[in-house]
This record gives C-alpha cells, sequence and structure tokens, in this order.
C-alpha cells in the first residue's frame, strides 16, 4: 500500500537555528500533502496544506515566515521550522491521499518530534 | 468551533469485551468518516473508514457505524485485546481533495 515517509524521526536543536522536516510519499504521486502539529494530549491540528509548484496554503494562526513548506517534486514535501524557540517544540506529522485509495484516506508519516533547547 | 467531537477523553475496557468509542460531528457537508489509531510517539494509522451513503462498515475485529441524521459515528472493537491500547482519532470531511477535520482523541485501555 501506500507509504509517507518522515524523516529526521528526532531533532533536538539550539534556540534560533532552523531545521527541515521532510516528507515523502514513496510510492505514489501526492500533489497535495498536509502537515500537521500536535501538542501534548491534544488532537492533531493542520498547520497548512503544502501544493506541489504552488505556494502552501496556511491555517489561521499559522506564521508562513517561521513555518517554511516547499512541496518541489510529487513526491517531496518539506516543512522548514525557522529560527526555532522552545514554544516550536512539537510533534510534527505530514500526511497526503493516496491515489486511488478513495475519497479521505489519508496516509501519515512516522512524525517527527523536534525538541527546542 | 470543534466540528469533530470526541466527548470521551479515555476508556478503559477488559480484555475480550468490546470497545465503543464515538463521535458526533456538526457539518452536514462531511461525506467521509475515518478513524485512524495513535500509538505514543508515533503518526497515527489508518484503521478503518466509512462514506455517507452507507451506515456500516465492518473490517475484522472493526465496525464503524454511521448515523447520519443524529451526525454520529462509533467504532466498535470486539473483542478488545491489550495491544489496542491507543488513542483513537475520529476524522471527517468533504468529498474531494481537502484535509481532514479531526476529533481530540479518545484513549482506550485495553485491560488484560
Amino acid at each position: 500500500g501506500a507509504v509517507v515517509s518522515q524523516h529526521p524521526s528526532r531533532v533536538i536543536c539550539k534556540s534560533g537555528t532552523s531545521v527541515k522536516i521532510e516528507c515523502r510519499s514513496l510510492d505514489f504521486q501526492a500533489t497535495t500533502m498536509f502537515w500537521y502539529r500536535q501538542f501534548p494530549k491534544q488532537s492533531l491540528m493542520l498547520m497548512a496544506t503544502s501544493n506541489e509548484g504552488s505556494k502552501a496554503t496556511y491555517e489561521q494562526g499559522v506564521e508562513k515566515d517561521k513555518f517554511l513548506i516547499n512541496h518541489a517534486s510529487l513526491t517531496l514535501s518539506t516543512l522548514t521550522v525557522t529560527s526555532a524557540h522552545p514554544e516550536d517544540s512539537s510533534f510534527y506529522i505530514c500526511s497526503a491521499r493516496g491515489q486511488g485509495k478513495g475519497t479521505g484516506e489519508l496516509f501519515f508519516g512516522e512524525g517527527s518530534r523536534l525538541t527546542v533547547l | 468551533d470543534q466540528q469533530v467531537k470526541q466527548n470521551s477523553p479515555s476508556l478503559s475496557v477488559q480484555e475480550g469485551r468490546i470497545s465503543i468509542l464515538n463521535c458526533d460531528y456538526t457539518n452536514s457537508m462531511f461525506d467521509y468518516f475515518l478513524w485512524y489509531k495513535k500509538y505514543p510517539a508515533e503518526g497515527p494509522t489508518f484503521l478503518i473508514s466509512i462514506s455517507s451513503i452507507k451506515d456500516k462498515n465492518e473490517d475484522g475485529r472493526f465496525t464503524v457505524f454511521l448515523n447520519k441524521s443524529a451526525k454520529h459515528l462509533s467504532l466498535h472493537i470486539v473483542p478488545s485485546q491489550p495491544g489496542d491500547s491507543a488513542v483513537y482519532f475520529c476524522a471527517a470531511a468533504p468529498s474531494g481533495n481537502t484535509p481532514l477535520v479531526f476529533g481530540k482523541g479518545t484513549r482506550l485501555s485495553v485491560i488484560a
């Protein structure tokens, strides 16, 4: 079946540095990928919709300049957390809808846990 | 305003018994509903789905029921196993390539 791979799974960085998280669809093409963030004991919150070849669509309250999304190819979307601060520490998850898998079914990456010191 | 609600944050069930997880939604445009299972520090994995044209979908030990008039769906797990202990998210979407809206999740604990 369709697989979405995310890398790195864990990253620890110093405050003020930037971190890039990659999301790849391994056996299908994804024109659209979604980035979610999960706070402790809370639901998955949609951050942005990543569209191949065009600008991402951000949800209200998500800083575009802080969370840079690039969807350069049909199998790769990246999320860059710029000038990270401790409050950016969270679990980030990407997802993509598999082709031919039925309306609505979404495949998730393994998630990336970011810790900003 | 929460469009997808899971009002029970946690549920404990004995091994072998039935687990029933509930989910309510408010948006009548939702056309497709899904359940995801999530273990700590892992991404959610798809469990089972149902489209609005059906009222029941079964896959092994998992059955999802949809009551459109009540805007309510439920996930039944029977028999429950300790490995089913996880957080279960209900999600919904209108048709098309749109993002899912998630509930806050219900933590299921299956006690041996």
